[in-house]
């Protein structure tokens, strides 16, 4: 199976900062990396697809990127509705993995 | 609008069975894999099972392979888990998720969740 290390497990930042989060797949996944945001006692929601594919609807301000094996959720500018868990997912082979999380936290 | 609407949680003891539904709404079903995703207090998302379009093509984690049975019926819009042999660690919220194409592998990306419906494994 395909891992997905994400990190950092948990950021604290405030309203209007730059925030990054990053996950390293195992193995070359060529750019099938996805990010989620999910909020407490709601189903996770689709951000980013394909690495770096905005999913429609959502802000500008988040964006992905990736290097290698190594893959970002950039978020440009915090707002306040941001504040969330994140996690990334493989879609490159079966069976799906999901990364551990990140926990933005409000400073 | 795009709706996926689960049913089926509810307490039950350990060595159990049970049957979630997930009825989809405002798009092609029969066009899309699907996935049981679930999520146990506190934890992440973990994968547990996944379906073609056509349903021919099934997939299951190692940690319920042989006791969960996934199915859809698609003159019905409607995906199924059938849960079987429960243990406490089955404990979780149960969401179901569409792939973002159609005719794509069920591991694509997914671009619509239900809410999820509780299954609680407890004696």
């Amino acid at each position: 199976d395909i891992q997905v290390t994400q990190s950092p497990s948990s950021l604290s930042a405030s309203v209007g900062d730059r925030v990054t989060i990053t996950c390293r797949a195992s193995q070359s996944i060529s750019s099938y990396l996805n990010w989620y945001q999910q909020k407490p006692g709601k189903a996770p929601k689709l951000l980013i697809y394909g690495s770096s594919s905005l999913q429609s609807g959502v802000p500008s301000r988040f964006s992905g990127s990736e290097s290698g094996t190594d893959f970002t959720l950039t978020i440009s500018s915090l707002q306040p509705e941001d504040f969330a868990t994140y996690y990334c997912q493989q879609s490159y082979s079966t069976p799906i993995t999901f990364g551990q999380g990140t926990r933005l936290e409000n400073k | 609008e795009v709706q996926l609407l689960e049913s089926g949680g509810d307490l039950v003891q350990p060595g159990g069975t049970l049957r979630l539904s997930c009825a989809a709404f405002g798009y092609t079903f029969s066009n899309y894999a699907m996935s049981w995703v679930r999520q146990a207090p506190g934890k992440g998302p973990e994968w547990v099972s996944g379906i073609s379009d056509s349903g021919d093509n099934t997939f299951y984690a190692d940690s319920v392979k042989g006791r969960f049975t996934i199915s859809r019926d698609n003159s019905k819009n409607t995906l199924y888990l059938q849960m079987s042999s429960l243990r406490v660690e089955d404990t979780a919220v149960y969401y179901c998720a569409k792939v973002g194409e159609r005719y794509r592998d069920y591991y694509y990306y997914m671009d619509v969740w239900g809410k999820g419906t509780t299954v609680t494994v407890s004696s």
